[in-house]
């Protein structure tokens, strides 16, 4: 069964200091998403990335946030200036169309800010 | 402005008997929706989905209801198993692909 892998699993970082998490969708998707789940509260949208340009974005996902994808297989989500608030689990996700066919999620990034 | 509504934060059912997760929207432009599933430090897993234009989609024990006119879908799961305990997301998609989650039920399946 085809997976997204993300990497790392947990990032302990220091407020103020940039993290980039890292996904490798499934090879034959063409659809890409970011989404995070603060502790205790539902999974929100931050971003969805098609063609290589996002598609759209939450008001989350302000000038602090970027995402890439470098070469043909990782999607990253770069955090420049992180702040307490953004202690939350990150979830890459992608699918091949836009369907009835729902995300393949990833495990997960746990991000916590101190 | 919540626009997928899960107003059951949990559920306690008997194995064999029937879950039923209950969801609400407010748009009624969104195309499909969908059901996950997740367990705790995993990401959400894609369980059954279902067309704006259809009212029932079936896979296995998991069927899935939508009320168009009531703004209203509901996963029923028949019967139960303690493995199915984990929570539950309803989501919405719209044409463009944005999923937007529910808060989650929590499903409780006792042996």
């Amino acid at each position: 069964e085809p997976e997204v892998t993300q990497t790392p699993s947990h990032q302990v970082t220091q407020m103020g200091q940039e993290v980039i998490l890292r996904c490798v969708p499934i090879s034959n998707h063409l659809y890409f998403y970011w989404y995070r789940q603060i502790l205790g509260q539902k999974v929100e949208f931050l971003v969805s990335f098609y063609n290589n340009e996002i598609s759209e974005k939450s008001e989350i996902f302000d000038d602090q946030f970027s995402v890439e994808r470098p070469d043909g297989s990782n999607f990253t989500l770069k955090i420049r200036s992180t702040k307490l608030e953004d202690s939350a689990m990150y979830f890459c996700a992608s699918r091949k169309t836009v369907s009835v066919n729902g995300y393949t999620f990833g495990s997960g990034t746990r991000l916590t800010v101190v | 402005d919540q626009q997928v509504k899960q107003n059951s934060p949990s559920l306690s059912v008997q194995e064999g008997r029937i879950s039923i997760l209950n969801c609400d929207y407010t748009n009624s432009m969104f195309d499909y929706f969908l059901w996950y599933k997740k367990y705790p430090a995993e990401g959400p897993t894609f369980l059954i989905s279902i067309s704006s234009i259809k009212d029932k989609n079936e896979d296995g024990r998991f069927t899935v209801f939508l009320n168009k006119s009531a703004k209203h879908l509901s996963l029923h799961i028949v019967p139960s198993q303690p493995g199915d305990s984990a929570v539950y997301f309803c989501a919405a998609d719209s044409n463009a692909g944005k999923s937007t989650f529910g808060d989650g039920t929590t499903l409780t399946v006792k042996p």
